[in-house]
C-alpha cells in the first residue's frame, strides 16, 4: 500500500498569510504512460464533507478560489493557500489515486493564529 | 446539481450485518465509477471500496475484504454497500463518493452527506 505523510499535522496562520502544506507518498505516484501525478487534495470544514480542491496534483477543481494551489511531482508535493482566509479553517487531506488501495493522508488542522 | 444521498446507517450489535444506499442525481451515474469512503469519529478519511460504471470493476480495502459487498443499480442511479460481521472498528461516517473521470481517475469530486454506522453491543 501507498502510505501518504502530510506535514505538519496541525497548522496556525494569520489571516492575510500563507499557509504551506506538505504531502508525501512512499513511492512515485505518476504513471508513466500519461505522465500525471494521481494526487488530490480535499477541504473539510468541521461537519462537512470533503471537497475536491485540486486533482492531479495542480488542476484546481471548479469554483475553487484561485488562493488555492497545488504543485510537485513524483512523492513530494504541496498545497498552498496564499491569503489565508477566515472561511479556510479545516482539515486539509492529500490522497493518492494511483493504486488501489487508494490512501489519503493523516490529515492537516488549519486553524487562523 | 450533482447530489448523493447516502440511508441505512444504524446502530447495529457487533457480527451483525446491514445494507447502506446512495442515491445519485444530478448527472449521468452510468458513465461514472462511484466509491464508498468512511470516518471514525475524530480520524481522518479511509477508502473502503469502489466498482467501475457497469460493475466490471470492484476493489475493496484488505479491512473490508470479504465482509462488504459493493454493487451498483444503473437504472434506479444507486449504488450498495453490504456489510457483514460487523465489527466495532467498522463504526464510522460512511461516504458515497462520484469518482472524476473514467478509469484511473478515482479522486473523488463529489460527496454525500454520510451515514453513521456504530456498531456496539
Amino acid at each position: 500500500d501507498i502510505v501518504m505523510t502530510q506535514s505538519p499535522d496541525s497548522l496556525a496562520v494569520s489571516l492575510g498569510e500563507r499557509a504551506t502544506i506538505n504531502c508525501k507518498s512512499s513511492q512515485s505516484i505518476v504513471y508513466s504512460s500519461n505522465n500525471k501525478n494521481y494526487l488530490a487534495w480535499y477541504q473539510q470544514r468541521p461537519g462537512q464533507p470533503p471537497k475536491l480542491l485540486i486533482y492531479w496534483a495542480s488542476m484546481r477543481q471548479s469554483g475553487v478560489p484561485d488562493r488555492f494551489s497545488g504543485s510537485g511531482s513524483g512523492t513530494d508535493f504541496t498545497l498552498t493557500i496564499s491569503s489565508l482566509q477566515a472561511e479556510d479553517v479545516a482539515v486539509y487531506y492529500c490522497h493518492q489515486y494511483y493504486s488501489a488501495p487508494y490512501t489519503f493522508g493523516q490529515g492537516t488542522n488549519l486553524e487562523i493564529k | 446539481e450533482v447530489q448523493l444521498v447516502e440511508s441505512g446507517g444504524d446502530l447495529i450489535q457487533p457480527g451483525r450485518s446491514l445494507r447502506l444506499s446512495c442515491t445519485a442525481s444530478g448527472f449521468t451515474f452510468v458513465d461514472y465509477a462511484m466509491h464508498w469512503v468512511r470516518q471514525a469519529p475524530g480520524e481522518g478519511l479511509e477508502w473502503v471500496s469502489g466498482i467501475s460504471w457497469n460493475s466490471g470493476s470492484i476493489t475493496y480495502a484488505d479491512s473490508v475484504k470479504g465482509r462488504f459487498t459493493i454493487s451498483r443499480d444503473n437504472a434506479k442511479s444507486s449504488l450498495y454497500l453490504e456489510m457483514n460481521s460487523l465489527r466495532a472498528e467498522d463504526t464510522a461516517l460512511y461516504y458515497c463518493a462520484k469518482a472524476g473521470g473514467s478509469g484511473r481517475t478515482v479522486y473523488f469530486d463529489y460527496w454525500g452527506q454520510g451515514t453513521l454506522v456504530t456498531v456496539s453491543s
